[in-house]
């Protein structure tokens, strides 16, 4: 069976400097990694995947992640946050066999001025 | 396109009545996905369809609990009788093929059972 980590509830980050939120998954075979964000009182949003290619994969609104198979992680980046970026970030793995997403439990990210 | 349209966006109702929640995916997706989240657990997949069909209803905590899809533009989560511990926000998502970036969100009900 397909999981993801999250291995940290919130992330706190001043405006300005760079932020990253962890996520580790396990999965038989090759992985399909995707992140997602929630603002408040919305859904979730697509921000980015990897399913093959190079390793670091930019997304939206400024947004990169890091592939690295080695240590099965796929860590959201981004150089400068912003206080808009403020939100809950969901990771997810499927498998390339598979139709489902598994969604990790959810980090908040916190950006302060 | 309009998005996942769901409705209502805020229900409260009493203990023991039966709540029905409504979604209508985007037009020409063939997946339709329930989930429920809350503080405690997160975000629960409940039931998907693909093709109006169910294909996966692991997620459905108990029989008061049922989904419907009678068409490709239409689905609904009923709780009958609804109970305290329902309460949380049920997100409908729809998407093309299954695969993870056409997962759609709509912007969901929030239910509170009092």
């Amino acid at each position: 069976a397909q999981s993801v980590a999250q291995p940290e509830d919130q992330v706190n980050v001043a405006e300005g400097n760079p932020l990253t939120v962890k996520c580790t998954y396990s999965v038989s075979g090759n992985p399909y990694l995707f992140w997602y964000v929630q603002y408040p009182n919305r859904g979730l949003q697509f921000l980015l995947k990897y399913i093959t290619g190079d390793n670091l994969v930019k997304g939206s609104y400024g947004f990169e992640a890091e592939f690295n198979k080695s240590q099965t992680s796929f860590h959201l980046k981004k150089p400068s946050a912003l206080v808009s970026d403020s939100a809950l970030y969901f990771c997810a793995v499927r498998d390339n066999a598979g139709n489902m997403l598994t969604f990790g439990g959810g980090t908040r990210l916190m950006v302060k001025p | 396109d309009a998005g996942v349209i769901q409705s209502p966006r805020h229900e409260v109702t009493e203990m023991g009545q039966e709540v029905t929640l409504r979604c209508k995916p985007i037009s020409g997706h063939d997946y339709l996905f329930w989930y429920r989240q809350t503080m405690m657990r997160g975000l629960e997949l409940l039931i998907y369809f693909n093709n109006n069909v169910p294909i996966d209803d692991s997620g459905m905590p108990e029989d008061r609990f049922s989904a419907k899809m009678p068409n490709a533009s239409f689905s609904t989560l009923k709780i009958q009788p609804s109970e305290p511990r329902d309460s949380a926000v049920y997100f409908c998502a729809s998407s093309f093929d299954g695969q993870g970036d056409g997962y759609t969100f709509g912007s969901g009900t929030r239910l509170t059972v009092v």
